[in-house]
């Protein structure tokens, strides 16, 4: 166990939806990294956040969002779903910029 | 941006033998490269990482190499295992950290 939390585990919805998922860092990490595993594929880097400021930005979509809340948890919010959305949503976090990512169980999104 | 190149994609090992998997990079301001181990079903996790600063980075069965003028990496595992079965990701940073290039992986299948 990393220490990091995804909720929920799965989830299973209808094209042209909305979802959220949340994380929650390790007690004291106050870097948040999203990406996404699509089946059979590596990771892609979608955004990172610190003490709840956006960081950087890699390959996200305009209909995705995300946002870091005081308490350090993140939440990625995905809308307008298309099936090619369907994948394994992680998130890491980190004390430091990027050292030692810990990552989080991940989140199986699958869009119908 | 960064282009990380992972090669082999899939790899096959008798127990006992070493294994070493190989990546390049495109950018040379990047300067920080982790490894991670993802098992079936599993969250990937950090098993190693290197700065630009050293050449090379020892942890019991693994180490990395990195030589910057080329710019490419290794992980090298010795005395393989069973357990170290799994897909196996290298990534490279810069900007502070704030974005990470993830390489397409390859799968280690240890043969007893």
């Amino acid at each position: 166990d990393s220490g990091v939390t995804q909720t929920p585990k799965h989830l299973i919805t209808a094209t042209g939806q909305r979802v959220t998922l949340r994380c929650s860092p390790r007690s004291g990490d106050l870097s948040v990294y999203w990406y996404q595993q699509s089946l059979d594929q590596g990771l892609q880097f979608l955004i990172h956040y610190y003490n709840g400021e956006e960081r950087a930005k890699g390959n996200i979509l305009e209909r995705f969002s995300a946002q870091q809340f005081p308490d350090l948890h993140s939440e990625l919010n995905l809308s307008s779903l298309e099936l090619g959305d369907s994948a394994l949503y992680f998130c890491a976090s980190s004390v430091q910029d990027g050292l030692g990512q810990y990552f989080g169980p991940g989140t199986r999104l699958t869009v119908t | 941006g960064e282009n990380v190149e992972q090669h082999p994609s899939t790899l096959s090992v008798q127990e006992g033998d070493s294994a070493v998997i190989k990546c390049t990079y495109s950018d040379s301001a990047s300067n920080y490269f982790p490894w991670y181990k993802q098992e079936l079903g599993k969250r990937p996790q950090l098993i190693i990482d290197i700065r630009s600063n050293v050449g090379e980075k020892k942890d019991q069965r693994i180490a990395v190499t990195l030589n910057k003028t080329a710019k490419h990496f290794s992980l090298h595992i010795t005395e393989t295992q069973p357990e170290d079965s799994a897909v196996y990701f290298c990534a490279a940073s810069k900007d502070n950290l704030n974005k990470f290039y993830f390489g397409s992986g390859t799968k280690l299948n240890v043969k007893p």
